[in-house]
């Protein structure tokens, strides 16, 4: 069982949706977990970290369920920006496991 | 600006050739990590490193060496043994290992490609 599991998607959304994504992980002693954006071609870049109250950022918000080993991230009102690949990331102590990436594209 | 950089961004190698990506951080990060990833998949961990002079295999650290010998950098050597060395290389930093709310931050990568 991997580590870290993400549904590939793609999540095909018009601008303006609200869209959601889960994250399960298999480790219930992780320790932080967070969610990266990656642009194609690109470096994943530090979107939010998640903690246990759940954080909002703008039109982002996460939540963390330990009690179901889950991650989530919703996104309000979508721009086209928004369209790239969403890892879920989870640190134990020395290592951190990347999901696989959920794609989402935001149509006009 | 502090960051982490990565070169070449793009490298052809032959067969049975060894070849070295860099990896440098002025971000004053103990902890550095060597990634790879293939295409619709995610990041593996190839080695990483929690302090100058040394370093831990990752998962698929075979085909792989590395050297710590200074803080800000942290270069990969992938040897003539990797057969399939082709994939989108990414080198990473933190702060410190085992701190609850540690994070990572990339370099641009490199672009390995087999002629």
């Amino acid at each position: 069982r991997k580590e870290v599991e993400q549904d590939p998607g793609p999540f095909n959304v018009p601008e303006g949706a609200t869209v959601a994504f889960n994250c399960t992980y298999s480790n219930s002693a992780s320790q932080s977990f967070f969610w990266y954006r990656q642009d194609c071609r690109k470096e994943p870049k530090l979107l939010m970290s998640v903690y246990s109250s759940g954080n909002e950022d703008g039109r982002f918000t996460a939540q963390l369920n330990r009690a179901s080993q889950y991650i989530s991230l919703l996104i309000r009102d979508s721009k086209l920006s928004d369209s790239a690949t969403y890892l879920c990331v989870v640190n134990d102590f020395n290592k951190f496991y990347f999901g696989s990436g959920t794609k989402l594209n935001v149509k006009p | 600006d502090g960051g982490i950089t990565q070169s070449p961004k793009y490298l052809f190698r032959k067969e049975g050739q060894n070849v070295t990506l860099s990896c440098e951080q002025n971000l004053n990060h103990d902890a550095m990590y060597w990634y790879r990833q293939d295409p619709g998949q995610g990041l593996r961990l190839i080695y990483y490193s929690q302090i100058v002079n040394d370093f831990q295999k990752g998962d698929i650290a075979e085909g792989y060496s590395v050297s710590r010998e200074k803080k800000e950098s942290f270069p990969l050597t992938v040897t003539s043994a990797q057969k399939n060395p082709t994939a989108f290389y990414l080198c990473a930093s933190s702060i410190r290992t085992g701190g609850l709310k540690e994070t990572q931050y990339f370099g641009p990568g490199t672009r390995l490609l087999v002629l």
